[in-house]
């Protein structure tokens, strides 16, 4: 299994702040994708990045995938309270599955 | 949304029965899922399938069976609970596409199992 690290565990911000977040691993992946979860319900896909150097954005949120292929970073400028919630990292390699990381969870208060 | 539905969506039982997760799902979608979501694990992979009657096991398989006798449905049994199976349950659905593996995944809403 290939592991996948998220850093911070946790993370708690005033409305407007920007942050961002990292999922780091040893391994490359041919692909890799971000989710948000929300209390009581499934995660949501963000995006899916894979290529090296890729850059995506999604209104406030920028996804970034390294040039090798085993690190991404998720930023948001301007941090809303629905912003609020679980963010996972999931990477793929050869097979059907995908390892996930153990998360973000972010607090964003008014 | 993807369509995909739980049941039942809260559970409580007792060490040692059977207890079967159903889920169903309507976008025809060749691969479906099953993982386990713990505080300090985030989420493991149970079981997978890849086709009707085609299952693989995941990285936390043991104490677990799983069947798949129809696209939409894909069935997790826990054959005799153990306390240690108290969790949170999704699966999820993704399309086959050819030459590209690591589809995105949708999620189903979970079931929360817990076992006394």
């Amino acid at each position: 299994t290939q592991l996948l690290e998220q850093s911070p565990q946790f993370l708690s911000i005033q409305e407007g702040e920007n942050l961002t977040v990292y999922c780091n691993s040893s391994s490359v992946f041919s692909s890799l994708q971000w989710y948000r979860q929300e209390p009581g319900e499934g995660p949501v896909l963000l995006v899916t990045v894979v290529t090296g150097g890729e850059v995506k954005k999604l209104k406030r949120l920028t996804f970034q995938f390294g040039d090798a292929r085993k690190d991404s970073s998720l930023h948001i400028t301007a941090a809303q309270p629905g912003d609020t919630g679980l963010y996972l990292c999931a990477g793929g390699d050869s097979g059907y599955a995908l390892n996930f990381g153990k998360g973000t969870s972010l607090l964003v208060t008014p | 949304d993807a369509g995909i539905t739980q049941s039942p969506r809260h559970k409580v039982t007792e060490t040692g029965t059977p207890v079967t997760l159903r889920c169903h799902q309507t976008e025809n979608h060749r691969y479906m899922y099953w993982y386990r979501q713990d505080p300090g694990h985030g989420l493991r992979l149970i079981h997978y399938s890849y086709g009707v009657k085609d299952t693989d096991k995941g990285e936390v398989s043991d104490g677990y069976s799983v069947s798949r006798s129809k696209t939409e449905d894909f069935l997790l049994t826990l054959e005799s609970a153990t306390s240690s199976q108290t969790s949170v349950y999704f699966c999820a659905i993704s399309e086959s596409r050819t030459g590209s593996r690591n589809q995105p995944q949708h999620f189903g809403d979970g079931t929360r199992l817990s076992i006394l």
